[in-house]
């Protein structure tokens, strides 16, 4: 079973609107959440990355939410643009041992249309 | 700017041919990781080097990958004999480990197609 599941697996959404994308986790202890972007034909971009104790994180039209309590994450994408088209893509790192062993979910792929 | 480099973008191959992936990680830094990507899967860790040597290759099948740094600049993936199920996107990350975590930067990837 995926450690990482996001939701849903894909989004088609009109330009200018909001959306939000979902991630459960089960990894247990973790050290730390990200979320990245992945254009199409190019690698993965860090958003943004949260330790276990904090709750939200921003990068300009990018908000991202922790709950390590009901271990959940989201992403919300406010006023969107065309050039957000892409997948997005969950990922937690387990808190000792190997720290930068990276668990995926298997992204969420969002279409902005004119 | 700085950022991972990677070569071929593309690849196609035959079933049994080797396959050597080479990726030029951001000068400077200390850890190196290799990825394999599907629509099944995701994202998978493969193997990663820490100030080139190699600490955790146990998400490689070890009978036909391979992965190596000769130096600070180049590190490579080798799959000998290829097979039908290997293809896939190979991306290699490239980060400044020194205490903590840290940020991975992504290379473009190699796009592997075994016939």
């Amino acid at each position: 079973k995926n450690q990482v599941e996001q939701s849903p697996q894909s989004l088609i959404i009109l330009e200018g609107k909001n959306c939000t994308l979902q991630c459960n986790y089960t990894v247990s202890p973790f050290s730390n959440l990200r979320w990245y972007k992945q254009d199409t034909g190019r690698g993965p971009v860090s958003l943004t990355i949260m330790t276990f104790s904090e709750n939200t994180k921003s990068n300009g039209r990018y908000t991202a939410t922790l709950d390590a309590d009901t271990k959940q994450s989201s992403l919300h994408i406010t006023a969107s643009q065309l050039s957000d088209s892409a997948s997005y893509i969950c990922v937690v790192s387990p808190r000792g041992g190997a720290t930068n062993k990276l668990i995926f979910g298997t992204g969420t792929l969002l279409a902005v249309q004119p | 700017d700085a950022r991972v480099t990677q070569t071929p973008r593309h690849k196609v191959t035959e079933m049994g041919q080797e396959v050597t992936m080479r990726c030029q990680p951001i000068l400077g830094h200390n850890t190196v990781f290799w990825y394999r990507q599907t629509m099944m899967q995701g994202l998978e860790l493969l193997a990663y080097f820490r100030n080139r040597a190699p600490l955790d290759d146990s998400g490689m099948p070890k009978d036909r990958f391979s992965a190596e740094m000769p130096d600070a600049t180049l590190a490579t993936l080798k799959i000998q004999p290829s097979e039908p199920r290997d293809s896939a996107v190979y991306f290699c990350a490239s980060a400044l480990e020194a205490g903590g975590f840290y940020e991975q930067y992504f290379g473009p990837g190699t796009r592997l197609t075994v016939t």
